[in-house]
Parts: C-alpha cells; structure tokens; sequence
C-alpha cells in the first residue's frame, strides 16, 4: 500500500511555544490530506480536511488559528499548533488519499505531542 | 448524515480459533466503500480489507473476511485462524460522496494464547 511518514514522531514542549508536524506522501500524490486527534482507547476525531493548494476546512469546534494547516504540494501537508498549552497533548494523525481512488485513506504512523 | 456503528467496544478469542466483528452504517448515497482498519500498540493504523458496495461477492485477504449485507447495512469482519499479532483496535470505516472517511468508535480485541 501507499506509505505516509510524519515527523516528528513524539515532541515535547513548553506551554506557549508552537510546534510543527509534518505529514508526507512518500510514494503517491495525496490531493487531500486529512488530520486527526486522538484521545487514548478512543476513535480517530477529524480535525480538519486539506487540499493541495487550497484553505483547510475545519471540523466545528476545532479552532482553526490555534491548529494551522498547510498543504503546500501533492505530497506535504502540515500541521502546526500555536501557543501550546497542555490541553493540546494528544496523539496527531495524517493521511493522505489517493485522487480518483475508491476513497481509502493511508495513515502516517502519528506524532504524539506532549505540552509541559 | 452518514454513521458507522460498532456495537462491541471489546472482544476476545482464543489463538487458532475464528471470532467475528460487528459493524453497522448508515448513508443515503448508492454508491460507497467500506473499511475495515487495524490498530495495533504501535497506533499505527492498517488497511485490513475493503468493500464496494456495487460488488456482492464478499471481500476476502487471507484470513480476514467480510459479511457484507447491503440491504441490512451491516459489514461484519471475520478473522480466522487468530494469531497473537491480530490484538488490536479494530475499526470499521465508511467512505462516499467525496467526504473524509467515517468511523465507528472501534472494537479492542484481545487474542488469548
């Protein structure tokens, strides 16, 4: 199947500071991109959907100056999380789908974030 | 609104032995794709089988199979022959009409060796 890196894969930082996680296509170009939260023992939460080239559009309830989304090229997309505080620790998750495909999406391996 | 149900937040099977996950949706859309992924410690997760819609031969990947019954919206994963490396979240996922993929709130199976 088609391969999604994220980097980094665990980051620790200071309340306040930003951080960035980058998700990549490595081996097919991802027209949308899609990041998730989650919450331990729970399902995957959609924070917001991607296209290459254009605005995110985010979930209702996801704030969209806190969680920045970029999706500069078919096969990159990020994820920064301003002014951090430890309510934003949690497990991030990416994936990318295929254009025209039957709508699967690949996941990269998730970055976990952990606000002091 | 489109919704996927599952049903059991947890299940267990002996190793060797045959165990069936249940998973049920809802959408107004004729045509769709349904999912079943595997989450394992790592948190990684994997695509373990998928399903058109339009095809009524049941999906099959090795020891994984589907029950797929499109008039009562329900897509059951069968997994035989139960190895140690199958515990895991599993969730079952539906796709159409262009929107993100959605999940059911996912299944924890324990293999008991």
């Amino acid at each position: 199947g088609a391969v999604v890196s994220q980097h980094p894969s665990w980051v620790i930082c200071k309340s306040g500071t930003s951080v960035k996680i980058e998700c990549r296509s490595l081996d097919f170009q991802a027209t949308t991109m899609f990041w998730y939260r989650q919450f331990p023992k729970q399902s995957l939460m959609l924070m917001a959907t991607s296209n290459e080239g254009s605005k995110a559009t985010y979930e209702q309830g996801v704030e969209k100056d806190k969680f920045l989304i970029n999706h500069a090229s078919l096969t990159l997309s990020t994820l920064t999380v301003t002014s951090a505080h430890p309510e934003d620790s949690s497990f991030y998750i990416c994936s990318g789908r295929l254009a025209g495909g039957p709508g699967e999406q690949f996941f990269g391996p998730g970055t976990r974030l952990t606000v002091l | 609104a489109q919704t996927v149900t599952q049903s059991q937040p947890e299940m267990s099977v002996q190793e060797a032995e045959t165990v069936t996950l249940s998973c049920t949706y809802d959408t107004s859309e004729s045509d769709y794709y349904l999912f079943w992924y595997k989450q394992p410690p790592s948190r990684q997760m994997i695509l373990v089988i998928r399903q058109e819609a339009y095809k009524q031969q049941n999906a099959t990947e090795n020891r994984f199979s589907v029950n797929f019954q499109k008039a009562a919206k329900s897509f059951s994963l069968k997994i035989s022959d139960s190895q140690l490396g199958d515990a895991a979240m599993y969730f079952c996922a539906l796709y159409s009409g262009n929107t993100p993929l959605v999940f059911g709130k996912g299944t924890r199976l324990s293999v008991i060796a």
